[in-house]
């Protein structure tokens, strides 16, 4: 069965930092993935998707990029963190095969603060 | 473009009443609906889903008809319970990889 890791779980960061958050799947291969970002109280915001190794398309303009060196990792990364990338970061992946109809399934998500 | 409306939470109800969270969608098309729930501090779970009009999704007791006619992926349930407290988001896909997802509902259910 596929399964969907992230982490870390928790994560407080100072203003400035770096950023790095990873997400792995097993038990696929050639997934869709993505990130998403929810903050408080809100629904979800694409963030990135990608559709093979290397593929990365951006959604939102922001100080924040994404990578997918292997085919069922992707790591969320940003050189310089603002206090609004405080959120909630999950990723997901789907099969691809058919798009209409694909269900994204979830991480366990990434708690970020920064401060 | 494609968008996705729902009700404004937090809805509350009593363990056992009859639960109906509304959505409504604008899309061009043929997608495919979708109900995501999302439980105090965990990630997204798919609910329930379908692919085509008239299709009915369910699981756990919930359902949901996608109605063509008037836009709609209402989502219901006949008696609920604690346990099904959580924040259900609508969602809609298109054909370009993406779920264009609603702000989401809180449901509070007290015993």
């Amino acid at each position: 069965s596929q399964t969907i890791h992230q982490w870390p779980a928790t994560l407080v960061q100072p203003v400035g930092s770096p950023l790095s958050l990873e997400c792995t799947v097993e038990g696929t291969s050639n997934p869709n993935l993505y990130w998403y970002r929810q903050a408080a109280g809100r629904g979800l915001q694409l963030l990135f998707y990608s559709v093979g190794i290397g593929q990365i398309s951006s959604e939102v303009p922001q100080n924040l990029s994404a990578s997918r060196p292997q085919d069922r990792q992707f790591i969320l990364s940003s050189k310089k963190l603002l206090l609004s990338d405080s959120g909630f970061y999950l990723c997901a992946w789907s099969t691809g095969t058919e798009m209409r109809t694909d269900t994204q399934y979830f991480g366990p998500g990434t708690r970020l603060t920064v401060l | 473009g494609n968008s996705v409306t729902q009700m404004e939470g937090p809805v509350t109800l009593s363990e056992e009443a009859f639960l109906t969270i509304n959505c409504t969608y604008t899309a061009t098309g043929y997608p495919s609906l979708f109900w995501y729930v999302q439980y105090p501090g965990e990630g997204l779970q798919l609910l329930l889903k379908a692919t085509k009009a008239d299709d009915k999704g369910s699981n756990k007791g919930f359902e949901a008809t996608y109605r063509k006619e008037t836009t709609s992926f209402h989502l219901e349930k006949g008696s609920v319970q604690v346990s099904d407290s959580a924040v259900y988001f609508c969602a809609l896909s298109d054909s370009n990889y993406q779920l264009i997802w609603g702000a989401g509902t809180k449901l509070i259910i007290k015993p």
